[in-house]
């Protein structure tokens, strides 16, 4: 099975300036998608950002933007000019093209963001 | 489109009562996902079904949970008996293949 690892449990960053979260995986596939949610303290879970395996493009959106190495199987997760309304838990995902299309997360880094 | 919906949205019951939650998957969507969130233990895949087949259902903790999927529609989780270490919030996400999960609002569940 495909493990997805986040290797920080909690993250800080000071209102404005840019943070990183990281995100590795683990498979043997060469097709699949890499998604990260955002989960406030509302409990619904938020699609961020996703990026499908064969796109070397790394996928943006507005302020979020990942940094997807398909080599070192990294897909990190950079936030610009943090707000307060990005406080959040985030999760990284790992969804297989392959039978079962079968979904793993990771379990989650929690940002505080500091006014 | 309404989302996913997922009913009730809170739920407080006594150790050893029956439980059912449900869950309305967004139409045309071909994967159902349950998931419990508790602190301790994080975001756990229970069960998930593809064209209303259960495919992977290993992370069902114990033979007192069970879900059914009877039509494209509709799904239920039913706990029985449950035990106060069933509480935490429980989560059902759809799909169409290939793409990102939708998720439900949860159903936060307090067994006393």
């Amino acid at each position: 099975a495909q493990t997805v690892t986040q290797s920080q449990p909690e993250m800080s960053v000071q209102e404005a300036e840019t943070v990183t979260l990281s995100c590795t995986y683990d498979t043997s596939e060469s097709d699949y998608y890499l998604f990260w949610y955002k989960q406030p303290p509302s409990r619904q879970m938020i699609l961020v950002i996703r990026q499908e395996a064969y796109k070397q493009q790394n996928a943006t959106e507005n302020r979020f933007s990942v940094n997807f190495q398909k080599a070192a199987k990294s897909f990190s997760l950079k936030i610009s000019d943090s707000q307060l309304g990005d406080a959040a838990m985030y999760f990284c995902a790992y969804r297989s093209a392959g039978a079962g299309n079968q979904f793993y997360f990771g379990t989650g880094t929690s940002l505080t963001v500091i006014p | 489109d309404a989302g996913v919906i997922q009913s009730p949205r809170h739920e407080v019951t006594e150790m050893g009562q029956e439980v059912t939650l449900r869950c309305k998957p967004i139409s045309g969507h071909d994967y159902l996902f349950w998931y419990r969130q508790t602190m301790m233990r994080g975001l756990e895949l229970l069960i998930y079904f593809n064209n209303n087949v259960p495919i992977d259902d290993s992370g069902m903790p114990e033979d007192r949970f069970s879900a059914k999927m009877p039509n494209a529609s509709f799904s239920t989780l039913k706990i029985q008996p449950s035990e106060p270490r069933d509480s935490a919030v429980y989560f059902c996400a759809s799909s169409p293949p290939r793409r990102e999960q939708f998720f439900g609002p949860g159903t936060r569940l307090t067994v006393l």
